[in-house]
């Protein structure tokens, strides 16, 4: 079925390790997005790429960095995990302006 | 800083009963409220969206209302059933920069049969 893809669906790492969040859509849509969810905290904005070729920190980019491989895909990396990144990670895309997004299923995250 | 707060964090309902869960913002920079709704170990998924320029937009059970003075905006989900059962998020996009949506802080929705 279309939509998006995240993998793994669930990792644990060790702080100070590092490890890239794949995520893959084939909508053909121009933007991405990455965001963490926590209890309570909703989802909040990691990096996002409006297009192919473009990035932007969103509002909790600290301890991450992003690759916007191609039109297709979209990754999300932590060089030096630490504790305070166990979450769950969403990579979303959206078609345009007048759509919403389609979230992949998510990634759990836990650094020990 | 929330830009956009959500309220109440959890909320039951009995089947049958009207769900109300309430967003606010304050950034008039806001051109489109959507709300999502997440299943436990999905993705939130797109349920309904409304532009500031309409004061209600209905959909099936689903219901929003917006008042663009107050800036609020609320989900009335009539006739509750137990599979409506899910985390629900307020949204809000910038009217510029990417598309990006500011998220409320959910609300936990429990409908008893």
């Amino acid at each position: 079925n279309a939509g998006v893809t995240q993998t793994p669906k669930f990792q644990v790492l060790k702080t100070g390790q590092s490890m890239t969040l794949q995520c893959a859509q084939d909508m053909n849509h121009n933007s991405m997005y990455w965001y963490r969810q926590d209890p309570g905290m909703g989802l909040r904005l990691i990096y996002y790429s409006a297009s192919e070729g473009t990035t932007d920190k969103g509002e909790v980019p600290n301890g991450y960095n992003v690759s916007r491989l191609n039109k297709r895909e979209f990754s999300l990396r932590l060089e030096s995990a630490a504790p305070s990144q166990t979450s769950v990670y969403f990579c979303a895309s959206s078609e345009s302006v007048n759509y919403g997004y389609t979230f992949g299923s998510g990634t759990r995250l836990t650094v020990v | 800083q929330q830009q956009v707060k959500q309220s109440p964090q959890s909320l039951i309902v009995q089947k049958g009963g009207i769900s109300i869960i309430n967003c606010a913002y304050e950034n008039t920079a806001f051109d489109y409220f959507p709300w999502y709704q997440q299943f436990p170990g999905k993705g939130p998924a797109l349920l309904i969206a409304i532009r500031p320029d309409v004061s209600e937009k209905k959909e099936g059970r689903f219901t929003i209302s917006f008042n663009k003075s107050a800036k609020q905006f609320s989900l009335h989900i009539m006739d509750s059933q137990p599979g409506d059962s899910a985390t629900y998020f307020c949204a809000a996009r910038m009217m510029y920069g990417g598309s990006r949506l500011t998220f409320g802080e959910g609300t936990q929705l429990t409908v008893n049969p």
